[in-house]
């Protein structure tokens, strides 16, 4: 089965600097992958995916994320964090399109004013 | 378009007791799923289904079952609840796989 690694549980960062979490995965054959986000108290929203093409994927909010097959990795960068982005970020990884969803175990991102 | 609803939003049972969780959603998915999130453990699938009629076990099944009587809901029963069932149940749905759309999420303590 698969297996999706979030290095940080938890990364603070001061308003208005760059940040980027870090996600890895296990498999080598072709994953399509995720990046979920999870205010308090709420349901998962998504940020941003990668199916195929461009490695440099664009999303929701300013987030953008590349993929890395040579290192299976999926990092998560921003380049100006604010305090609305306070929030729990998941990776996810499904090894073909009706496959069901792998989900690291989450990276807290706090912004500090 | 009202998404994946969830109901209840809060519940607290006593152990031994039953209850179900109803999924609903309003976008003709055919995928539908049941995850638990508990703190550092991310979320982890319970069961799915990949159509009305149909259920499959996903990775943490012991102590649930559920029915897709109808394409557009989904339950998720507990039999007899137990103190390690408290935690945070979400649903979600898809199309055909891939992308996954959530409900707000139950949560349920077991005394």
């Amino acid at each position: 089965a698969q297996s999706v690694t979030q290095l940080d549980s938890q990364v603070p960062v001061f308003e208005e600097a760059p940040v980027e979490l870090r996600c890895n995965y296990s498999s080598s054959v072709s994953v399509y992958l995720f990046w979920y986000v999870q205010y308090p108290n709420q349901g998962l929203q998504l940020l941003l995916k990668y199916l195929s093409g461009s490695t440099l994927v664009k999303g929701i909010n300013g987030f953008e994320a590349e993929f890395n097959k040579s290192q299976t990795s999926f990092h998560l960068r921003k380049p100006s964090v604010h305090i609305s982005d306070t929030a729990e970020y998941f990776c996810a990884v499904s090894e073909g399109w009706a496959n069901n969803l792998f989900f690291g175990t989450g990276t807290r991102l706090t912004v500090i004013p | 378009n009202a998404g994946v609803t969830q109901t209840p939003k809060f519940r607290v049972l006593k152990t031994g007791q039953s209850m179900t969780l109803l999924c609903a959603q309003d976008m003709n998915h055919e995928y539908m799923y049941w995850y638990r999130q508990d703190p550092g453990m991310g979320l982890r699938l319970i069961h799915y289904s990949v159509g009305e009629g149909t259920t499959a076990k996903g990775e943490v099944p012991d102590g649930y079952n559920v029915s897709r009587l109808k394409k557009q809901n989904f339950l998720l029963g507990l039999e007899s609840a137990a103190p390690s069932q408290t935690s945070v149940y979400f649903c979600a749905s898809s199309y055909s796989g891939g992308e996954q759309f959530f409900g707000p999420g139950t949560r349920l303590t077991v005394l």
